[in-house]
């Protein structure tokens, strides 16, 4: 099946700094996603891709769909505690009904000192 | 508007017991998934419905089962539970099958003893 290869795997950073992570994989995705997950809570989604080479800002957040639709890039500006958490990337692999389902890398755990 | 609801958020059981877990999506969307996440695997998936019926399964034995109501809401339920079955129990809506915005609730973490 597809696999997701996020990197790096954690990070640490001091408040203020910008942050940057990356997923790719070995097959072509249509759409990107990107999640953000607090501990004992579920994943919140962050930000939609849904075109190659597209770059989508969502606040101090901002990712980037790879021209080769087969790598991902997620951007944080101006790092604060509260951006603490595992960011994963997924992308949907469809079934011949139409259906999906969402492969997830492994996640990038950040931490900030504050 | 409400996001996804998941109930119980916790549930201890004990090996070869069953367990239902209940998910109700958010208002409007027709599609659940659900989700399987443990530190060693990560999140997998398990299944996905959409108007009452089981549009896609992942690679888990038939203990683990599922089903939708025609007001969207689903449950799944693993029957015989066994020690790896510890887990975070993730449910996800979408507005459709096929469309891939998924919104998920908080999880059931379900314990095994």
């Amino acid at each position: 099946g597809q696999q997701l290869n996020q990197s790096p795997q954690s990070m640490f950073i001091q408040e203020g700094e910008d942050v940057s992570m990356n997923c790719t994989s070995s097959s072509i995705f249509n759409t990107w996603l990107w999640y953000k997950q607090d501990p004992g809570e579920g994943p919140v989604l962050l930000i939609a891709l849904y075109k190659a080479g597209e770059l989508t800002s969502n606040g101090r957040l901002t990712a980037q769909f790879g021209i080769t639709r087969k790598d991902s890039f997620l951007n944080i500006s101006a790092s604060i505690p509260s951006d603490v958490g595992i960011y994963f990337c997924a992308g949907p692999s469809y079934s011949g009904a139409g259906s999906y389902q969402l492969t997830f890398g492994k996640g990038t755990k950040l931490s900030v000192i504050p | 508007k409400a996001g996804v609801t998941q109930t119980p958020r916790y549930l201890i059981k004990t090996r070869g017991q069953q367990v239902t877990l209940s998910c109700s999506p958010i208002s409007g969307h027709r599609s659940v998934s659900w989700y399987q996440q443990t530190p060693g695997q990560g999140l997998q998936f398990l299944f996905e419905y959409f108007s009452e019926t089981q549009r896609n399964k992942g690679n888990f034995p038939g203990r683990f089962s599922g089903r939708q109501f025609s007001n969207s809401r689903s449950e799944m339920n693993v029957s015989t539970l066994e020690l790896g079955d510890s887990a975070l129990y993730l449910c996800a809506s979408s507005l459709a099958t096929g469309i891939t915005e998924a919104f998920f609730g908080q999880g059931t973490r379900l314990t095994v003893v």
